[in-house]
């Protein structure tokens, strides 16, 4: 089945300041990648996804690049602001609706 | 639209008891599927309903089990409880299932199991 890692656990970075997660998947038939934040005591809310037919995809400050050569995507969030603190988790999915999720990203936003 | 809810928030069960969780979708969507979220192991799936039928399973033993309605809404039960079934189980729905859409979740039921 399909494996995502996700890079790194934990990550800190000074308000304004770009922040970057990376995530590697193992199965090549994969065609779908979402990001999620998770804020303490919600669930996952949808931040950008990207489908396999696409290189990269910005809205705002948040971009996401996909690689499948690679089989490696990243968040690249820029400018960065205190209410961008939480847990961040990417996906991938080759299957209806049956997303595997990498292990997480704790932000934190250092004002 | 509303969106996804799910019933109830906060859950403490014993164990060897049974538990039923519910899940009520996006206004329109038809898919809904079901993970756990523990510390230990993340998010995992557990299994996606669509029109009333059981699509995809994850490797959970058949202690879980789910069911939807013809209105999508979907229940999830556990059965002899054990201490670590203790999670938050998370709800997404999305509207035709389709392998690449979006999934929009539910804030979670936080099941404690003492």
């Amino acid at each position: 089945g399909e494996n995502v890692e996700q890079h790194p656990s934990t990550l800190s970075v000074q308000e304004g300041d770009s922040a970057v997660i990376k995530c590697t998947y193992s199965d090549s038939a994969s065609n779908y990648f979402p990001w999620y934040k998770q804020e303490l005591g919600k669930g996952p809310q949808l931040i950008i996804d990207i489908r396999s037919n696409v290189g990269e995809k910005k809205d705002q400050r948040i971009a996401v690049t996909l690689n499948k050569t690679a089989k490696h995507f990243s968040l690249h969030i820029t400018e960065t602001q205190p209410e961008d603190s939480a847990v961040y988790f990417c996906a991938a999915s080759n299957l209806p609706l049956k997303l595997t999720f990498g292990t997480g990203t704790r932000l934190t936003i250092i004002p | 639209k509303a969106g996804v809810t799910q019933t109830p928030r906060y859950l403490i069960k014993t164990r060897g008891q049974q538990v039923t969780l519910s899940c009520s979708p996006i206004s329109g969507h038809r898919s809904v599927s079901w993970y756990q979220q523990t510390p230990g192991q993340g998010l995992q799936f557990l299994f996606e309903y669509f029109s009333e039928t059981q699509r995809n399973k994850g490797n959970f033993p058949g202690r879980f089990s789910g069911r939807q309605f013809s209105n999508s809404r979907s229940e999830m039960n556990v059965s002899t409880l054990e201490l670590g079934d203790s999670a938050l189980y998370l709800c997404a729905s999305s509207s035709s299932g389709g392998a690449r859409e979006t999934q929009y979740f539910g804030p979670g039921t936080r099941l404690l199991v003492l």
